[in-house]
């Protein structure tokens, strides 16, 4: 059964850049892509891009531009950097095992144990 | 952008039928997925590819999607199965989650 462990800073100042971790356990790391996704009382549930084992990414558009995916393979982990952060970052963050790259429409699952990030000056 | 609209909320009597709906334009030729979240946790997918449940997901959990509406029912409500649920579909590369719906069983 995959499971899968998160981690990283917590509190963030503004302009800073977000550093989160994941590490796939009992499972194959190829296959699938591999998500960040995002909670916040006010966007509620907002993914925030994938990586595959062969480091192809697709990211949200509206963070692209600040958004960075990277795969470690030999590790089976997954990060997540976001840079200049602002206060609407603030949010739970989410690593999850997405799409499968030979099925469609399989979905999210399993999902991380959510990291609290907040920024705050 | 691609948008999945939910009912904020949806009340049920224990034993009953709930129903939980999630529109979007012509998401029936898309797959859509339904997760559920309890205070404090993480999502837990319930429905993938319209209506398949992933194992250890109670029956009473089942999907459907046509047109432009994609539907969560759960049946024979238990306390239990108070939470809120959201929907999620892809739009090319992009993954669109709905608003969530807060189900309350009472």
């Amino acid at each position: 059964q995959v499971q899968l462990q998160q981690w990283g800073a917590g509190l963030l100042k503004p302009s800073e850049t977000l550093s989160l971790t994941c590490a796939v356990y009992g499972g194959s790391f190829s296959g699938y892509y591999w998500s960040w996704i995002r909670q916040s009382p006010k966007k509620g549930l907002e993914w925030i891009g994938e990586i595959n084992h062969n480091g192809v990414t697709h990211y949200n558009p509206s963070l692209k531009s600040r958004v960075t995916i990277s795969e470690d393979t030999s590790k089976k982990q997954f990060s997540l950097r976001l840079r200049s952060v602002t206060a609407a970052d603030t949010a739970v963050y989410y690593c999850a095992r997405g799409r499968a790259m030979s099925v469609a429409g399989v979905g999210f699952d399993p999902w991380g144990q959510g990291t609290l990030v907040t920024v705050s000056s | 952008s691609y948008e999945l609209t939910q009912p904020p909320s949806v009340s049920v009597s224990p034993g009953q039928t709930a129903t939980i709906t999630c529109s979007g334009d012509k998401l029936g030729e898309k797959y859509a997925s339904w997760y559920q979240q309890k205070p404090g946790q993480s999502p837990v997918m319930v429905i993938f590819q319209d209506t398949k449940r992933p194992s250890g997901i109670p029956e009473r959990f089942s999907g459907s999607n046509s047109g432009n509406t994609a539907a969560l029912t759960i049946s024979g409500t238990q306390a239990i199965d108070e939470a809120d649920y959201y929907c999620q579909a892809w739009d090319s590369d992009t993954a669109i989650f709905g608003g969530g719906t807060k189900l309350t069983v009472l």
